[in-house]
């Protein structure tokens, strides 16, 4: 089974704090993405990257910025953290950007910013 | 502009009988949709799927059934277990639109009451 992994459950950070929220896969994926979740709002893409190195942005990039130095690994920064930007944060991944190729999700990071 | 709406934001269904969740696109090009199922504090997973070639994809319990003409999918459980309390989440993909990233809807909360 692929496995994606986000480095924390919950984080609690301060308004103006730089936040890192880590996420990694197991299975040579080339596609990699990050998503909010709110309620009443769905899920929201922010950033997506389609190979290492490479990166795109989604619906709602504003306030957000990513790193993808190895194929694994897609990380999200939240540059100056905003009360607004309470939420679940998910991580995916798939194979290739083949319609209907199935998104593997992390169990998600809740973030609570101060 | 949403491009998939999913208008019932819950829904509650008696323990053996059929639960029914709906979901309407509009974009023509989309030919893949995609059921995600989700618990809180987990992140979604992949239920089932149909292509735009079928008007029906059963997997046990699970039915999508498509109808192209009214840009509408449905996704039936039948019969509904308390274990199927969750977030639903409708999306859709296509290589005409979305770079083909997955466009969700906002979800719909099934309770399934014993």
């Amino acid at each position: 089974d692929v496995k994606v992994t986000q480095s924390s459950r919950y984080l609690v950070k301060r308004t103006g704090e730089k936040v890192f929220l880590e996420c990694v896969q197991d299975m040579d994926h080339e596609n990699m993405f990050w998503y909010r979740q709110d309620p009443g709002l769905g899920l929201r893409l922010i950033y997506f990257s389609y190979d290492v190195k490479m990166k795109e942005k989604g619906d709602i990039p504003e306030g957000y910025s990513v790193s993808r130095e190895k194929k694994e690994r897609f990380s999200l920064i939240l540059e100056s953290a905003s009360t607004n930007q309470t939420s679940m944060y998910l991580c995916a991944s798939r194979y290739r950007p083949n319609p209907g190729e199935k998104l593997f999700f992390g169990s998600g990071t809740q973030l609570s910013v101060l | 502009d949403q491009q998939v709406k999913q208008n019932s934001p819950s829904l509650s269904v008696q323990e053996g009988r059929i639960s029914i969740l709906n979901c309407d696109y509009t974009n023509s090009m989309f030919d893949y949709f995609l059921w995600y199922k989700k618990y809180p504090a987990e992140g979604p997973t992949f239920l089932i799927s149909i292509s735009s070639i079928k008007d029906k994809n059963e997997d046990g319990r699970f039915t999508v059934f498509l109808n192209k003409s009214a840009k509408h999918l449905s996704l039936h459980i039948v019969p509904s277990q308390p274990g199927d309390s969750a977030v639903y989440f409708c999306a859709a993909t296509g290589y005409g639109g979305s770079q083909g990233n997955l466009i969700f809807g906002k979800g719909t909360k099934l309770s399934v009451k014993p």
